[in-house]
C-alpha cells in the first residue's frame, strides 16, 4: 500500500509569515509530486508541480523535493488570510497491476490569523 | 479556457439504486480520472480513461465503473449502492494523464458531484 503521510494540522501561521507544509511517501520509484489548495466546499486545485530534486519557485511559493529522505515540502511566504485552506499532497508512482496513480494524503489545514 | 465541468452537483440516492455521474474535461483533454473524497479516507482514485480504454484502476469494488466517449466525456456508474458511497465525487482533466514512467500528469479538477446514499 503506498502511503503518503502529512501532518493533519492545524497549522495556525501569523499573516507576513512563512508556512512551512511538510509531506513524506513511502514509494521510492515515485516519480512526479503536486501540491493542491482545497478550500472548504471546494474542490482541489493545483498550485506546484515538482518532478526533480532541489527547489522549485512560483510567486509566494516554494516546493522542495528530497528524494533520498522521500520527502516533500511546501513552503508559503508572506501568507495571507486567503492562504488559509487544506494543503494536500499528491504523488505519482506505479501502483501495481500495470496501473500508475496519483495518491493523495489527508491534507494539512492551514490558518493564517490576521 | 473553459474549466472541468460534472453534473449532477448533488445527488440523493437511496441503498440499493444505482448512479451515473457526468465529467466534461477541458478542451483537448484526453485523460479523465474519477476520485472519492470523504472525511475519513481522503481523495482516493478509482479509474482513469484515456482515448475511451481504462488505462488506470485504483482498488474499488466492481461496482463502480467507467466509461469514456469519443469526445472525451466520461461517465461514472455506481450500482446497489451502500450508505459508505455517500462521499464528493471528482473527476479530473489532464493532456496525458497517468501515462506511464516518466510522464507529466498534473490533473485538474472539476467541482466534484455530491452523492449522499440514504
Amino acid at each position: 500500500q503506498k502511503e503518503v503521510e502529512q501532518n493533519s494540522g492545524p497549522l495556525s501561521v501569523p499573516e507576513g509569515a512563512i508556512a512551512s507544509l511538510n509531506c513524506t511517501y513511502s514509494d521510492r520509484g515515485s516519480q512526479s509530486f503536486f501540491w493542491y489548495r482545497q478550500y472548504s466546499g471546494k474542490s482541489p486545485e493545483l498550485i506546484m508541480s515538482i518532478y526533480s530534486n532541489g527547489d522549485k519557485e512560483d510567486g509566494r511559493f516554494t516546493a522542495q523535493l528530497n528524494k533520498a529522505s522521500q520527502y516533500v515540502s511546501l513552503l508559503i511566504r508572506d501568507s495571507q488570510p486567503s492562504d488559509s485552506a487544506t494543503y494536500l499532497c499528491a504523488v505519482y508512482a506505479y501502483s501495481g497491476a500495470g496501473s500508475y496513480q496519483l495518491t493523495f494524503g489527508k491534507g494539512t489545514k492551514l490558518s493564517v490569523i490576521p | 479556457k473553459a474549466g472541468v465541468t460534472q453534473t449532477p452537483r448533488y445527488l440523493i440516492k437511496t441503498r440499493g439504486q444505482q448512479v451515473t455521474l457526468s465529467c466534461s474535461p477541458i478542451s483537448g483533454h484526453r485523460s479523465v480520472s474519477w476520485y472519492q473524497q470523504t472525511p475519513g479516507q481522503g481523495l482516493q482514485f478509482l479509474f482513469e480513461y484515456f482515448s475511451e480504454t481504462q488505462r488506470n484502476k485504483g482498488n474499488f469494488p466492481g461496482r463502480f465503473s467507467g466509461r469514456q466517449f469519443s469526445n472525451s466525456r466520461s461517465e461514472m456508474n455506481v450500482s446497489t449502492l451502500e450508505l459508505g458511497d455517500s462521499a464528493l465525487y471528482l473527476c479530473a482533466s489532464s493532456p496525458r494523464g497517468l501515462a506511464g514512467e516518466g510522464s507529466y500528469n498534473e490533473q485538474f479538477f472539476g467541482p466534484g458531484t455530491r452523492l449522499t446514499v440514504l
